[in-house]
């Protein structure tokens, strides 16, 4: 089945820092990408859709400029938090659904995540 | 406002038995529902789907039913094995096609105990 790879799988670092999370989709070509966002015993929620060669779409009330989102490639999304602070620890996780296998109904197939803790 | 609503936080089961997790729906534009099965840590992993022409999909022991006047889907499991503790979420999207979005309920917590 389509599987989705997510790197890395926890980080920490100090406040004001930049991280990268790299998502990539290892069976199949992913034109677009979706990132979420999961703090602790909720759901997870929509950050925004990386389409390949073009903008992002963020939902609203998420920071573009905060959440730097970039694919480059049909198999690789990445997501930097700039200037990271503590607020912005969270569960990251990314998902992509595979076009191959048609237009219909298709489930989003996920990442396994990665935590970030911003100290 | 949640459009996807999980009311039953956590549900704890016996071994053997059925597991019934529910899902309520606010937006008359979903289309297409899917229940994703999620342990600490790591991302979800999709179970089982349904579209909104169907009101019955199985798969082994897994079950989706769907009451689209009632805005209303569940999912059964039978039998319930204690592998099967983890957080449910169920999510809906409004359209087909590999750009559509995912709202996610807020998850219930299976504990199948032996």
């Amino acid at each position: 089945g389509a599987v989705v790879s997510q790197h890395p799988s926890w980080v920490i670092c100090k406040s004001g820092t930049s991280v990268k999370i790299e998502c990539r989709s290892l069976d199949f070509q992913a034109t677009t990408m979706f990132w979420y966002r999961q703090f602790p015993k909720q759901s997870l929620m929509l950050m925004a859709t990386s389409n390949e060669g073009s903008k992002a779409t963020y939902e609203q009330g998420v920071e573009k400029d905060k959440f730097l989102i970039n694919h480059a490639s049909l198999t690789l999304s990445t997501l930097t938090v700039t200037s990271a602070h503590p607020e912005d620890s969270s569960f990251y996780i990314c998902s992509a659904r595979d076009p191959s296998k048609g237009a219909g109904n298709q489930p989003q197939h996920f990442g396994d995540g990665t935590r970030l803790s911003i100290l | 406002d949640q459009q996807v609503k999980q009311n039953s936080p956590s549900l704890s089961v016996q071994e053997g038995r059925i597991s019934i997790l529910n899902c309520d729906y606010t937006n008359s534009m979903f289309d297409y529902f899917l229940w994703y099965k999620k342990y600490p840590a790591e991302g979800p992993t999709f179970l089982i789907s349904i579209s909104s022409i169907k009101d019955k999909n199985e798969d082994g022991r897994f079950t989706v039913f769907l009451n689209k006047s009632a805005k209303h889907l569940s999912l059964h499991i039978v039998p319930s094995q204690p592998g099967d503790s983890a957080v449910y979420f169920c999510a809906a999207s409004p359209y087909t096609g590999t750009a559509s979005k995912l709202t996610f309920g807020t998850g219930t917590r299976l504990q199948v105990t032996l």
